[in-house]
């Protein structure tokens, strides 16, 4: 069936650090989207990437669509980005299929 | 520009009861889609709406229900509440997905926790 699956499940940091989230995807989709879910349930928009490379600060994601999948980077960590981040995917069918998502904890 | 916002913010309820929560959608959205995230998991698509109909279910019984108005904002309804429906629901609106427009970037409001005791 139709899968999202995230890698690593957990990953602990030195403030600091750099770090590739990875988000594989079973078919071929309309969007992809990468959220950080802070402490209080709120999804914040990290990305919206279908394909291709885009940066935003410290945070850049690239999507490579034809071999399915996408990287999240996160580079000189700080502990602010702990939390968990989802990778969200639209296979053309008009809802975000979620993967189980990466706890990422920087530590000072 | 108003982002999304949903109440209310927590609720408890008993077993059997029932349950409405509200979502009022992005400026210029008119796609309002609900998601339930249980602890420890990714969100789950409940169902969406557009144009005040629904344009698609998940795997959810009928009990759950919902409703869009002409100012695009929406309810979600959830009948006969069970221990499992405990959850974080979270209400995301997104411009037209319907009508051959490519760009459908869903934003999510903060979420209304419901607790079933």
């Amino acid at each position: 069936g139709i899968q999202v699956e995230q890698s690593p499940p957990d990953l602990i940091l030195q403030e600091g650090a750099n770090s590739t989230l990875r988000c594989n995807f079973s078919d071929s989709v309309n969007n992809l989207q990468w959220f950080h879910q802070n402490p209080w349930g709120q999804l914040i928009n990290l990305f919206y990437i279908p394909s291709g490379t885009k940066q935003n600060g410290r945070l850049s994601a690239t999507t490579v669509a034809t071999e399915r999948y996408s990287l999240l980077y996160i580079s000189s960590s700080q502990t602010t980005d702990s939390g968990v981040y989802f990778c969200a995917v639209d296979f053309n069918d008009y809802k975000l299929s979620f993967g189980a998502g990466t706890t990422v904890t920087v530590r000072a | 520009e108003t982002g999304v916002t949903q109440s209310p913010t927590h609720l408890i309820k008993t077993r059997g009861q029932q349950v409405t929560l509200r979502c009022s959608s992005q400026s210029g959205h008119n796609t309002v889609s609900w998601y339930q995230q249980a602890l420890g998991q990714g969100p789950q698509f409940i169902f969406q709406y557009y144009r005040e109909e629904e344009n698609g279910r998940g795997n959810f019984p009928p009990r759950f229900s919902g409703l869009q108005f002409p100012n695009y904002s929406s309810e979600l309804n959830v009948n006969a509440l069970e221990l499992d429906d405990s959850a974080l629901y979270l209400c995301a609106s997104s411009p037209s997905l319907v009508g051959g427009g490519t760009y459908n970037e869903q934003f999510f409001g903060p979420g209304t926790r419901l607790t079933v005791l």
